[in-house]
């Protein structure tokens, strides 16, 4: 069965602090997409990154980073320095690419940054 | 600009009163669906569909109608709403590797 997990429900910080939101994720394909979202209290879904099964390179744009690693099924999601402007939820999703185009979301992970 | 707009975007209603949520992309998209998003439950798939007149039931279909007459839109229909569908609504439209969500519609059942 596919399944993403989100253990962490909130996460409180520190400003400048750094903070890493852990995605476990489980699969029977071989190729996949996972995806980050952050959900800011407006309520809109904002796209992070994307990531593919095959590309297991870890990615870093400004302060954050994308730490996947397919032997522990994990696409950890790290905030460096955080902000205020960091609070929010953020989700993450896998897609499998075997032609229903399915996305099953993790229930996500509330952070609070305090100034 | 690529885009999947959704109307409206707040609704509040009496249970039994049928609604229709909009749902419109405009990037030539075969691939489109709803989701609802509930505290601690995260985002749950209600209907897609894969192409005009092609729809299938997603994990909690039960209480939604959808229909796809054209590609660009997909609308979402209550027919006789219930307090428990109480909640955020997305829209997405999809290319293999990326999907694009609407704004979402809060809509509230009395």
């Amino acid at each position: 069965a596919q399944k993403v997990t989100q253990a962490q429900t909130e996460i409180s910080v520190v400003e400048k602090e750094d903070v890493t939101l852990d995605c476990v994720y489980e699969t029977r394909d071989t190729t996949y997409y996972l995806f980050w979202y952050k959900q800011p209290p407006s309520g809109e879904l904002v796209f992070l990154i994307r990531r593919n099964s095959f590309d297991e390179q870890n990615e870093i744009s400004g302060r954050y980073s994308w730490n996947f690693q397919k032997s522990t099924s994990s696409f950890n999601f790290t905030i460096t320095a955080s902000q205020v402007v960091d609070s929010a939820v953020y989700f993450c999703a896998l897609s499998e690419t075997s032609g229903t185009y399915k996305y099953i979301f993790g229930t996500g992970t509330r952070l609070k940054v305090l100034a | 600009e690529a885009q999947v707009t959704q109307n409206p975007r707040y609704l509040i209603t009496v249970t039994g009163k049928k609604l229709t949520v909009t749902c419109s992309q405009n990037m030539n998209h075969e691939y489109m669906s709803w989701y609802r998003q509930d505290p601690g439950l995260g985002l749950r798939q209600i209907y897609y569909s894969m192409n005009v007149e092609v729809t299938d039931k997603g994990d909690v279909p039960e209480g939604y109608k959808v229909s796809r007459k054209e590609k660009r839109n997909f609308p979402l229909i209550l027919e006789s709403p219930s307090p428990n569908q109480t909640s955020l609504y997305f829209c997405a439209s999809s290319s293999r590797t990326s999907r694009f969500f609407g704004p979402g519609t809060r809509l509230t059942v009395l």
